[in-house]
C-alpha cells in the first residue's frame, strides 16, 4: 500500500504570491488532516477534511483554505504569502479516526 | 483549552539503556486520545504508540510502552533497549474526544533524544 504522498517536497516562494500544496491519503482514507509546523510555534492544526467538507478548522487566517476531491486527495491553498508562512506542512491522512500516518511534508520556504 | 506539555526540550541515553520521554496534559473531557509520534530529521511523522482514555491497560507496541496515570493526566513514552536509530525529535499529542470527531490534535513542544554508543 502507498504511504501519503505530498507534492511538492520543496517550494520556495516571494511575498505576497499565493501556493497551492498537494496531498494524496493512502487508498481507502476518507479524513486528510493538515499541520503547519514552524520552530516558533510548533505542530500547529490548520484543517481535517472527511468525504469532501471540512469536519475540524484550527485557528488560523482565511488566507489559509482546503479543499478535498472526491478520490479523497487534498489540496491546501495559502494565498497572500508572508514570510511566517514558512513552515514544514505535513498532511496525515486516516481510515478511521486515527491519526497513523503522515507524509514527508512540504517545507515552504517564502522569500 | 487542551494543552499537552513536554517538559524536557533534550534527553541523552545510552544505547540499550531505557528512556522515558514526558508528557502531561490537560482536558475537561472524559473521552480523548493520546499520541506518540518520532519525527527523524527527514521531517516525516512517525506514529508509535496510542493510548485511549477509557483504555484500561497501558499500550504497548514493541520497544515502545506508554505508562498512562490519568488521575495524574500523564502519558509518558518509556522507550526500551534505546538504538542510535531513536536519535530524533519525540511529539506526545491529544486528540479531544472520541474519535468520531475526527483528527484535530493538539502537540507538545517536542524532546528531542540523543543516544550514545
Amino acid at each position: 500500500k502507498a504511504g501519503v504522498t505530498q507534492t511538492p517536497r520543496y517550494l520556495i516562494k516571494t511575498r505576497g504570491q499565493q501556493v497551492t500544496l498537494s496531498c494524496s491519503p493512502i487508498s481507502g482514507h476518507r479524513s486528510v488532516s493538515w499541520y503547519q509546523q514552524t520552530p516558533g510555534q510548533g505542530l500547529q492544526f490548520l484543517f481535517e477534511y472527511f468525504s469532501e467538507t471540512q469536519r475540524n478548522k484550527g485557528n488560523f487566517p482565511g488566507r489559509f483554505s482546503g479543499r478535498q476531491f472526491s478520490n479523497s486527495r487534498s489540496e491546501m491553498n495559502v494565498s497572500t504569502l508572508e514570510l511566517g508562512d514558512s513552515a514544514l506542512y505535513l498532511c496525515a491522512s486516516s481510515q478511521n479516526g486515527f491519526l497513523a500516518f503522515f507524509g514527508q511534508g512540504t517545507r515552504l520556504t517564502v522569500v | 483549552a487542551q494543552k499537552i506539555t513536554q517538559t524536557q526540550p533534550g534527553m541523552f541515553v545510552q544505547e540499550k539503556e531505557a528512556v522515558t520521554l514526558d508528557c502531561t496534559y490537560d482536558t475537561s473531557d472524559q473521552s480523548y486520545g493520546l499520541f506518540w509520534y518520532k519525527q527523524p530529521s527527514s521531517g516525516e511523522m512517525i506514529f508509535l504508540i496510542y493510548q485511549g482514555s477509557y483504555d484500561e491497560q497501558n499500550a504497548t507496541e514493541g520497544r515502545y510502552s506508554l505508562n498512562f496515570q490519568k488521575a495524574r493526566k500523564s502519558a509518558n513514552l518509556v522507550i526500551s533497549a534505546s538504538q542510535l536509530g531513536d536519535s530524533a525529535m519525540y511529539f506526545c499529542a491529544m486528540r479531544e474526544g472520541g474519535m468520531e470527531y475526527g483528527n484535530k490534535l493538539v502537540f507538545g513542544a517536542g524532546t528531542i533524544l540523543r543516544v550514545k554508543s
